[in-house]
This record gives structure tokens, sequence and C-alpha cells, in this order.
């Protein structure tokens, strides 16, 4: 079991480029879930997916925000044309349904807007 | 608003003494909690989680005590180590509600002096 692993660990990129991040869960995990974490905040839900459907997204996930879980897999996280204010980590966890006590992170991508 | 709260942003303790975090909510609906540990540049590290139908958790030298009544939760780190020094986070989550969806607190941070 090696955990659940986000790609890259950091992004620097310019105000308006898009950027993607990856997520791959535990294995045997069904739900995915997205998070973003600002400097002095906890965690912030955005969505999650129980395998391929994505069940619910929070308000903060605007329509420049867009997650898929094509094959009930990986993750990945897209934003478009990126705004100062999206720099946050982005953490991505995985649980098994109906374990909440499962629910484990993966290390996080920083992503940096310029 | 904020329905996790953890009032203390920092908490300073001897080596070999008990730590105590604290952590509030607003939302009755919450029916289960879990403590996560984050060092920098990581995830948050799964430590310890409770259900409303129980009043105290123990695993080795974390125990967790919820008062209902109070909407109050608490980890005890007994004895306290060094390595224990890190950012602690309350979550909660709707779980009987068919959320497992986190809420967090804005941490508590911890160090523990040798």
């Amino acid at each position: 079991d090696t955990g659940v692993s986000q790609n890259p660990r950091h992004k620097i990129t310019k105000r308006g480029q898009n950027v993607t991040f990856r997520c791959d869960p535990i294995s045997e995990h069904n739900r995915l879930y997205w998070y973003r974490q600002t400097l002095g905040q906890g965690p912030e839900f955005l969505t999650y997916f129980q395998n391929e459907a994505q069940l619910e997204k929070s308000r903060l996930l605007s329509d420049r925000f867009s997650a898929e879980r094509p094959k009930g897999s990986f993750s990945t996280l897209e934003i478009q044309r990126t705004e100062q204010g999206d720099s946050a980590m982005y953490l991505c966890a995985s649980s098994l349904e109906g374990r909440p006590d499962t629910q484990y992170f993966g290390p996080g991508t920083r992503l940096t807007v310029l | 608003d904020q329905q996790v709260k953890q009032n203390s942003p920092s908490l300073s303790v001897q080596e070999g003494r008990i730590s105590i975090l604290n952590c509030d909510y607003t939302n009755s609906m919450f029916d289960y909690f879990l403590w996560y540990k984050k060092y920098p540049a990581e995830g948050p590290t799964f430590l310890i989680s409770i259900s409303s139908i129980k009043d105290k958790n123990e695993d080795g030298r974390f125990t967790v005590f919820l008062n209902k009544s109070a909407k109050h939760l608490s980890l005890h780190i007994v004895p306290s180590q060094p390595g224990d020094s890190a950012v602690y986070f309350c979550a909660a989550s709707a779980y009987q509600g068919g959320s497992e969806k986190l809420v967090f607190g804005k941490g508590t941070k911890l160090t523990v002096n040798p």
C-alpha cells in the first residue's frame, strides 16, 4: 500500500494559465475527495467522487474548476484561467465508502499563481 | 460561519506532560469526528476518531473525548514527546446523514519542548 499520491508536488504558473493536478488514491478506496488549504486555515472541501461519479461539489468550486475521475481510479483537478486567489495547497484524500475513519490524505500540490 | 472551531492557535508544553487540544462545533448534524496531525509541506495524517455514540476513544498515547451536549471534543496526548510537535486539526462529518466530507477547524500548533 503506497498511500495517496499527488503530482506535481509544486506548480508555479502565471495568472491566466490553465493547470491540472493528478491524484492517485489508495487502490481499494472507492471514494476520492479534493480539498483546498490556504495559509492559516484548515482544509476546505471542494468535491468528492464515489467511483467515477461526482457526488457533491462545494460552492467554492467555481466554473473555472473541473474535476474528473474517468475510470474510478485516479482523478484530475483542472483550474482554467488561474487567478492569484487560487494559490493554495490542493489536497486529495481517499476512503472506503461507509468508513469515515479511513479518509487518508496525500502530500498535496502547492500551487503558486504569479 | 465556522462550524468547527479551534480557538487556540498554539499550545506549548513540556516533554512528558499532557497536551490537551480543544475543538468546538456548532452543527448538530455532525456525528463523526477526527483528529489529524500535519507537518509542514505534508498532507494531514489521521490520528484518531470518535463516533457520536461514544464519549471516549483511546489509542496508545492519544485519547479523544466527546461531550455532545456541549458540542465539544478534546484530544489528550500523554506523555507528550518532541516528535508530537505539529499542527493538529479537528474535523467533523455528518456521516449518518450521508455526507462523509470533512469540515475542518483552523488548527492548533503544538510545540513540545524537550
